[in-house]
């Protein structure tokens, strides 16, 4: 099955600061979305972006399907902007959601 | 409001007993996932459904069953054989299989 690896694993940040969290895939997929996981566990759709650009305020995402990678963008960081975030695609023929293994990031104020 | 929701928020259970954890959503979507989320792990597919009276495993059915008999109510009985039940597990939904999903706000279950 398809392989999702998010990096860093990790992040902290200065509130204002910006960063750049990676996707990488193993093979083609029909879809790609990016989510917010909040400290009570919701999770917040960010994009649905299987390629291309899209902006939304403060942040953005990049898919390079060709490329097999996905990156999010945020600037001027927030201390609400701290939780995990997740990559999750899927493959063609099926419908089995992968998620990566998340990036954790804490702003600090 | 349109959206997906999930009870009970909090469920403790003695072990050998079998737990069902509801998911409903008014959003009129075909297809509706369950999943699971260790801590500090990602999600995992537990099952799905894309349209009523038909679901298919994920990769962590085993010790799992659901049932799809209303195209708004995806139900996840969680059973004596699954190992280690104690989990986060969130419910989604979606337009149709493989479209964007949107997420409940999920139930812990902690067996005793």
């Amino acid at each position: 099955g398809i392989q999702v690896e998010q990096s860093p694993p990790d992040l902290i940040l200065q509130e204002g600061a910006n960063s750049t969290l990676r996707c990488n895939f193993s093979d083609s997929v029909n879809n790609l979305q990016w989510f917010h996981q909040n400290p009570w566990g919701q999770l917040i759709n960010l994009f649905y972006i299987p390629s291309g650009t899209k902006q939304n305020g403060r942040l953005s995402a990049t898919t390079v399907a060709t490329e097999r990678y996905s990156l999010l963008y945020i600037s001027s960081s927030q201390t609400t902007d701290s939780g995990v975030y997740f990559c999750a695609v899927d493959g063609y023929g099926g419908f089995k959601t992968i998620f990566g293994a998340g990036t954790r990031l804490f702003v600090k104020a | 409001d349109g959206g997906i929701t999930q009870s009970p928020k909090y469920l403790f259970r003695k072990e050998g007993q079998n737990v069902t954890l509801s998911c409903e959503q008014n959003l009129n979507h075909d297809a509706m996932y369950w999943y699971r989320q260790d801590p500090g792990q990602g999600l995992r597919l537990i099952y799905y459904s894309q349209i009523v009276n038909d679901f298919q495993k994920g990769d962590i059915a085993e010790g799992y069953s659901v049932s799809r008999e209303k195209k708004e109510s995806f139900p996840l009985t969680v059973t004596s054989a699954q190992k280690n039940p104690t989990a986060f597990y969130l419910c989604a939904s979606s337009v149709s299989g493989g479209n964007e999903q949107f997420f409940g706000p999920g139930t812990r279950l902690t067996v005793l």
